[in-house]
Parts: structure tokens; sequence; C-alpha cells
């Protein structure tokens, strides 16, 4: 157990509809990641905040938007949902100083049908 | 931009040594993690070399030699449980600390 915790674990939903997935990193860690992981595509960085505030963006669709609130936990909003966006997803977290060593969540399984 | 390389698989028996190579090309470098990934799960942090030279961690190890861009992990007494994926990982230069991955290097373990 890394000590970040994720839910929904599986969502499944139809095309065009909009989701939330939420995420809360381990105690103390002020830095989340979000990363989406598909077969073809590996593991993709899609974006990182730190303390409330956005700190990277990777290929983040412009579809899908991200916060942080001041308990520290995020969300991540999918939205106008495409057969292609199925995939994993997962949150990560970091201590201050140590973005190397990042505490992935179990994920949510997004189906897209 | 970052780019890693590692083999897409490795095939090995219990209680052999397997080495995974992984080479990359960055524009900024903070040092190579590796990170341990079972089917359906997440992936799960195992080690991080900053400086050139070997980190252990009990049966497995990781190597940097920063000059060739290039690091392994070693995993020895191969067991069973130790077919997964493996990713190396470096930090993306222009930023605060998100990962780049590798593409992975799927680990089959035979009796």
């Amino acid at each position: 157990d890394s000590g970040v915790t994720q839910t929904p674990k599986h969502l499944i939903t139809a095309t065009g509809q909009r989701v939330t997935l939420r995420c809360s990193p381990r105690s103390g860690d002020l830095s989340v990641y979000w990363y989406q992981q598909s077969l073809d595509q590996g593991l993709q960085f899609l974006i990182q905040y730190y303390n409330g505030e956005e700190r990277a963006k990777g290929n983040i669709l412009e579809r899908f938007s991200a916060q942080q609130f001041p308990d520290l936990h995020s969300e991540l909003n999918l939205s106008s949902l495409e057969l292609g966006d199925s995939a994993l997803y997962f949150c990560a977290s970091s201590s201050p100083g140590g973005a190397d060593t990042q505490y992935f969540g179990p994920g949510t399984r997004l189906t897209v049908l | 931009g970052q780019s890693l390389e590692q083999p897409s698989e490795v095939t090995a028996v219990e209680g052999a040594i397997v080495q995974i190579n992984c080479t990359y090309q960055t524009s900024g470098f903070y040092g190579l993690s590796w990170y341990q990934q079972h089917d359906g799960g997440a992936p799960t942090f195992l080690s991080y070399n900053g400086l050139d030279g070997l980190e252990e961690t009990g049966r497995f190890s990781s190597f940097l030699s920063r000059s060739d861009s290039y690091g392994y992990l070693l995993l020895q007494e191969l067991q069973m449980k130790d077919s997964a994926s493996y990713f190396c990982a470096v930090r993306d230069g222009g930023s605060q600390g998100n990962l780049i991955f590798g593409k992975g290097t799927k680990l089959s373990v035979k009796p």
C-alpha cells in the first residue's frame, strides 16, 4: 500500500460523457501527478500540481482538466469522452524535494463505450 | 526532449540473474529511476541512481553511467513473483518533477 488513494477503481461510461477521477496523496506529500497508461502509449504524464498550483503540463488534452484542493487532494476531469480515452489513470505523489521517488495510487480503469 | 530505450521483453528462469538495460537522451539529467509494475497493478518505486555507480537493495541492484547515458537494473535469485514489467524513468528536465518513462520491459520468469 503506497498511501495514495484513488477513486473510483473502475469507471464505465459512454462517449460524450464527463467523469471525475479523485486522488488523495500520501500524508505530507505536496506534489500530485497524473499519468495515463494505455497499451500502445505506455505511461504518459498529464499534469502536475504542487501545493494547489499547477507546476507542469504534459500531453494533456484540452478536454481534460485538473485541480488540487486546499486539503491537497486532486481531481482529474475528463469531458467529451472518446473511445480512445479508455485507459488506466494513475495518480502519484512525492514529498518536497523527492520528485524522483513517486508513489502511485492503485489507478482508475476508465472504459468508454 | 527526453527519450528512453529499453528491451520490450526478457525471459529468464527461477534462480537466475537478469539485467535490464536502459539508455536515455535528456535535455537535463537528474538521475535514473526504476519502477516495477505487475499486471493490473500500479507502478512501484524500486531504486534511484543520481550518481554513477551501483546501488544495491536486496536482490535488486541498479547501475548508472552518466557519461554513457546508460543504466541497468539487475535482478538476482529470480523468483516467480518478479514476473512484471520494469520501467526506467528520468525526470523531465524542464519541469518540477514529472517523470518520463521508458516503454517498459516485460520480464517473464519461468520455473
